[in-house]
């Protein structure tokens, strides 16, 4: 089934406490991307990859590193979170030139 | 980016076809209009878009007006599982790479009676 996976999928941790979000497709996408969604603000973009090795920032990047070593793995890590960090992150996918987005099913984060 | 207005809900019997309107009065040749939907804090999934023409897809039909002014998303055949927050993107054609952050607006709370 193609799919985009995310883990964990809930999350409550620390204000300071390094965490990774991974994300994972097997679509063999060239192009993911990192959200947020928070209530009356929408979803806002926080990086973006368009293939291996390459990234660029989205919209809302500060607080966030991204890496792409492999194609269908695009992790979202916060070195030192804080508690504006605190969202609903999605992960989603797509064919470099297509228009449909596959989103995974989200990460609810909460920092204390 | 045009932006896009789209009431915050609406009712649809369950059964009945289910039509969701959206503006888009500033849209420009080159952009096309996106439907996604997001049930429930679950990740958006895409439905359908277009350009000028109409267009329908397994899931639904969209109506694009001649002046591309607006546009309409009809589900034909409304079931609970419908129910869910519908967003109208409009955006440029990808380029083959870039940034391409989608803007969900609101959108419009769609519920389906039984």
């Amino acid at each position: 089934e193609a799919q985009v996976t995310q883990n964990p999928r809930y999350l409550i941790t620390v204000t300071g406490k390094k965490l990774t979000v991974t994300c994972s497709q097997n679509m063999n996408h060239e192009y993911m991307s990192w959200y947020r969604q928070d209530p009356g603000l929408g979803l806002r973009q926080i990086y973006y990859s368009m293939n291996v090795e390459v990234t660029d920032k989205g919209d809302v990047p500060e607080g966030y590193k991204v890496s792409r070593k492999e194609k269908r793995n695009f992790p979202l890590i916060l070195e030192s979170p804080s508690p504006n960090q605190t969202s609903l992150y999605f992960c989603a996918s797509r064919r470099q030139a297509e228009y449909e987005q596959y989103f995974g099913p989200g990460t609810r984060l909460t920092v204390t | 980016d045009a932006k896009t207005t789209q009431p915050p809900s609406m009712d649809c019997a369950e059964g009945r076809a289910a039509n969701l309107p959206c503006n888009h009065s500033t849209i420009s040749g080159n952009e096309y209009v996106y439907w996604y939907r997001q049930i429930h804090s679950q990740g958006p999934q895409y439905i359908i878009h277009g350009l000028k023409n109409n267009e329908t897809n397994e899931m639904a039909s969209l109506i694009i007006t001649e002046d591309r002014k607006s546009s309409t998303l009809i589900l034909p055949h409304a079931t609970l599982r419908d129910t869910a927050v519908y967003y109208c993107i409009v955006r440029g054609a990808h380029s083959g790479g870039g940034a391409d952050g989608l803007t969900f607006g609101k959108g419009t709370h769609l519920i389906i009676q039984p």
